[in-house]
């Protein structure tokens, strides 16, 4: 089956600072989502991008599904950030959603 | 506003004991998912359903585990008998999945926490 994985596993940033997650997948998509899981453990949609460039307020995200791979971006980080930032895939010819291990991300004051 | 309601949000129980996790999908979904999280494992894929008829359980373990949809807007997962092992947050996702096999955005519960002592 398909391979998600996230990189990096931990991030450590001050307040106001910009960061990039990615997500690599091993086989072509027809799904793919991004999620962040707050300290209460609730998963967030974020984006649903399959394919092309979204961008909502702070965050934006591309997905290259050619090369197999995404990217979320996110500016100006707040402590509201801090979180795990989970990437989802469904492969193609196939309906089941596999998560990746996902980005600790931890935002200093 | 519409989400995806799991009962109960944290359940303790003694080995051995039956428990039984429910979901109501989103009104209009009609593609159900599973998931496990755990520290170790992550997130894990337990099963899933398409118009209540279910797709893929690979990922339970079929001796102590089940899924059913008894109808459109109520999805269970029972573990008897449980085990410390499954202690675990269980996530319910609903999604409206277009024709063909993409299952389309999937919209989380908020999980139950399961504690086997």
């Amino acid at each position: 089956g398909i391979q998600v994985e996230q990189s990096p596993p931990d991030l450590i940033l001050q307040e106001g600072a910009n960061s990039t997650l990615r997500c690599n997948f091993s086989d072509s998509v027809n799904n793919l989502q991004w999620f962040h899981q707050n300290p209460w453990g609730q998963l967030i949609n974020l984006f649903y991008i399959p394919s092309g460039t979204k961008q909502n307020g702070r965050l934006s995200a591309t997905t290259v599904a050619t090369e197999r791979y995404s990217l979320l971006y996110i500016s100006s980080s707040q402590t509201t950030d801090s979180g795990v930032y989970f990437c989802a895939v469904g492969g193609l010819g196939a309906s089941k959603i596999i998560f990746g291990s996902g980005t600790r991300l931890s935002i200093r004051p | 506003d519409a989400r995806v309601t799991q009962t109960p949000r944290h359940k303790v129980t003694e080995m051995g004991q039956e428990v039984t996790m429910r979901c109501q999908p989103i009104l209009g979904h009609n593609t159900v998912f599973w998931y496990r999280q755990t520290m170790m494992q992550g997130l894990e894929l337990l099963a899933y359903f398409r118009n209540r008829a279910p797709l893929d359980d690979s990922g339970m373990p079929k001796d102590r585990f089940s899924a059913e949809m008894p109808d459109a807007t109520l999805a269970t997962l029972k573990i008897q008998p449980s085990e410390p092992r499954d202690s675990a947050v269980y996530f319910c996702a609903s999604g409206l999945a277009p024709t063909g096999v993409n299952t389309g955005e999937l919209f989380f519960g908020e999980g139950s926490r399961l504690t086997v002592l």
